[in-house]
């Protein structure tokens, strides 16, 4: 079965940087996903796809402060130079025959 | 712009049925394969059902099928979601989502529609 996991939260001060990982299930190590952010009471924005050799394709108008790369199973989103609208959850999403999978997310405080 | 506004959300009771729409802007919409995602009160994101662009292949989530059916009108630029036999948990924000042309992710989406389901 495909699953996506992420940790439920985590936090960083403004300014700083964040590294959130997504794991994909046994087996799965050469698949691809997206990442995808969704502030409070808004619908998910698309920011990037990350390929298993690291290689990207982002979004349009997503900013250069956020950038991904893929070891293994794991698959990363990075943030630089946080900002306070980058307080928001962060899920990652793959698919597998005919069916779309999205991890659990992960709540990104800024401090 | 590219723009996605669903409607037709609301509350219903338990057994009831519901119509949803998207209505599309901004870009060729009968070269895309459309989804509806939906995001229960306080969890995270759940693919509910997707269509191909000629509208004639779909396929669903195990926890809608038989109950839900996706459908899309290429010359109105709509994608809708018909809802029967709901269920309590059902209850969601229902997103529409645009997928990407050569890829299975989805880079655009509406603000969604609020569906309740409640006696």
């Amino acid at each position: 079965q495909l699953v996506l996991t992420q940790s439920p939260s985590a936090s960083a001060s403004l300014g700083a940087s964040i590294k959130l990982t997504c794991t994909l299930s046994s087996g799965r190590s050469s698949y691809a996903i997206a990442w995808y952010q969704q502030q409070p009471e808004k619908g998910p924005r698309y920011l990037m796809k990350v390929n298993s050799d690291g290689s990207l394709i982002k979004g349009d108008g997503i900013p250069d402060r956020f950038s991904g790369s893929s070891s293994g199973a794991e698959r990363y989103l990075t943030i630089s130079s946080l900002q306070s609208e980058d307080e928001a959850e962060y899920y990652c999403q793959t698919w597998d025959t005919g069916h779309w999978v999205f991890g659990g997310g992960t709540k990104l405080t800024v401090l | 712009e590219i723009q996605l506004l669903e409607s037709g959300g609301g509350l219903v009771q338990p057994g009831g049925s519901l119509r949803l729409s998207c209505a599309a802007s901004g870009f060729s919409f009968s070269n895309y394969a459309m989804s509806w995602v939906r995001q229960a009160p306080g969890k995270g994101l759940e693919w509910v059902s997707a269509v191909v662009v000629s509208g004639g292949g779909t396929v669903y989530a195990d926890s809608v099928q038989g109950r839900f059916t996706i459908s899309r009108d290429n010359s109105r630029k709509m994608v809708f979601l018909q809802m029967n036999s709901l269920r309590v948990e059902d209850t969601a924000v229902y997103y529409c989502a645009k997928r990407m042309s050569t890829d299975f992710f989805f880079d655009y989406w509406g603000p969604g529609t609020v569906v309740t389901v409640a006696s």
